[in-house]
């Protein structure tokens, strides 16, 4: 049962337009989503996050937004820079059955983003 | 500059052999996790510690793979013996576990093939 699911493997985007990454989840057990950045031969580093009970939260050129009805999360990056071009993952931290949270994350397969130049 | 340590960065070993991979989680940091990342399944969590105590290894393969820490700032995962289809990359990550935040902070990753 994969429970966030990124479903666009790539996305190509000119310097200076907008991305957008998109996520789905299925299960609404979490207290927040978090997105993370990959480059090559790097562990990920957390970019940005948002808490269940907002819609939207915004960080310098990022911006997520969550659609709790649609079960629907999306990154904005706005410009695009070519050092944006990453693989990025979303995912969801979940509580135990005590309502604990542990930081444990589910993490989407990821979108591999390319910025030209 | 804190950071998570991983040791070996590149690992290339035979079927059969046992792989011991470390983590240095940062200090102060009091939960860690252990990940795999494949082509076919992306990010997955193997195990999780929170003050040293294992708290979740269901994904974990628990036949061959064991996730020990011995101390605080040392963190293992074993693989005995190891098989072809264990080749990924494992990520080591280290947090304070609770929080309005929370995120992990990541290794840079063992690179594990086994031939």
């Amino acid at each position: 049962d994969q429970q966030v699911k990124q479903n666009s493997p790539s996305l190509s985007v000119q310097e200076g337009r907008i991305s957008i990454l998109n996520c789905d989840y299925t299960n609404s057990m979490f207290d927040y989503f978090l997105w993370y950045k990959k480059y090559p031969a790097e562990g990920p580093t957390f970019l940005i996050s948002i808490s269940s009970i907002k819609d939207k939260n915004e960080d310098g050129r990022f911006t997520v937004f969550l659609n709790k009805s649609a079960k629907h999360l999306s990154l904005h990056i706005v410009p695009s820079q070519p050092g944006d071009s990453a693989v990025y993952f979303c995912a969801r931290r979940s509580r135990d059955a005590g309502g604990t949270s542990y930081g444990k994350l589910t993490f989407g397969q990821g979108t591999i983003l390319t910025v030209h130049p | 500059d804190a950071r998570v340590t991983q040791t070996p960065r590149h690992k290339v070993t035979e079927m059969g052999q046992e792989v011991t991979m470390r983590c240095q989680p940062i200090l102060g940091h009091n939960t860690v996790f252990w990940y795999r990342q494949t082509m076919m399944q992306g990010l997955e969590l193997l195990a999780y510690f929170r003050n040293r105590a294992p708290l979740d290894d269901s994904g974990m393969p628990k036949d061959r793979f064991s996730a020990e820490m011995p101390d605080a700032t040392l963190a293992t995962l074993k693989i005995q013996p190891s098989e072809p289809r264990d080749s990924a990359v494992y990520f080591c990550a280290s947090g304070l576990g609770q929080g309005r935040r929370n995120e992990q902070y990541f290794g840079p990753g063992t690179r594990l093939t086994v031939t």
